[in-house]
């Protein structure tokens, strides 16, 4: 089974910190994205990778960076943490550009900023 | 561009009872549909999806979906709910070599 590790399941941050969020898959994945989940608003693509050192934003990238220099490695970075970015966080892969392939997901980081 | 609604933020039902949760897509290429399912405190898990072939597709947990392209459906049904199935249910379409687009989510409820 594809394993995908969110390194934190809580993080408590406070407002203009810089924050790291970690993922790390274990099959040999080309893909990875990164989701933020709100109540009501479902799942919103932040960035996703196609390839190590490759980057693209999705649908809402403000405020948020991405850093990809191994292939098993996914980091999403908040430069300054705002109030509205406390959301819980999500992280997938998938085994290659085919879009019939299906994502597997981490647990999810639950970010609070204060 | 594609696109994914849900009808029904929450569905609840009894045990044993029929559970129908609706999806409707927009897609300006032939789309490939699945279904996930989200459990407290936990990251999505694929349910089933639909790529090409058999427009009737079974998953786990008894769960099914059939694809209408006459009606730009994907609706998720179950003949007898369980308890167990209490859960938020994500459906999603992808577009050509990017990530999932998701629906909101519908939550079902199940009681006894």
């Amino acid at each position: 089974d594809v394993k995908v590790t969110q390194s934190s399941r809580y993080l408590v941050k406070r407002t203009g910190e810089k924050v790291f969020l970690e993922c790390v898959q274990d099959m040999d994945h080309e893909n990875m994205f990164w989701y933020r989940q709100d109540p009501g608003l479902g799942l919103r693509l932040i960035y996703f990778s196609y390839d190590v050192k490759m980057k693209e934003k999705g649908d809402i990238p403000e405020g948020y960076s991405v850093s990809r220099e191994k292939k098993e490695r996914f980091s999403l970075i908040l430069e300054s943490a705002s109030t509205n970015q406390t959301s819980m966080y999500l992280c997938a892969s998938r085994a290659d550009r085919l879009y019939n392939s299906p994502l597997h997901f981490g647990n999810g980081t639950r970010l609070t900023v204060t | 561009a594609q696109s994914v609604t849900q009808l029904g933020s929450h569905v609840s039902v009894s045990e044993g009872a029929l559970v129908l949760l609706r999806c409707n897509y927009s897609s300006s290429v032939p789309p490939y549909l699945f279904w996930y399912v989200q459990y407290p405190n936990q990251g999505l898990q694929l349910l089933l999806k639909y790529t090409t072939g058999a427009t009737l597709v079974k998953g786990i947990n008894g769960f099914e979906a059939e694809f209408k392209k006459s009606e730009t459906s994907f609706h998720l049904t179950k003949p007898s709910a369980h308890m167990s199935d209490a859960a938020e249910y994500f459906c999603a379409v992808s577009a050509a070599g990017t990530a999932l687009i998701f629906g909101k989510g519908t939550t079902l409820s199940v009681s006894s």
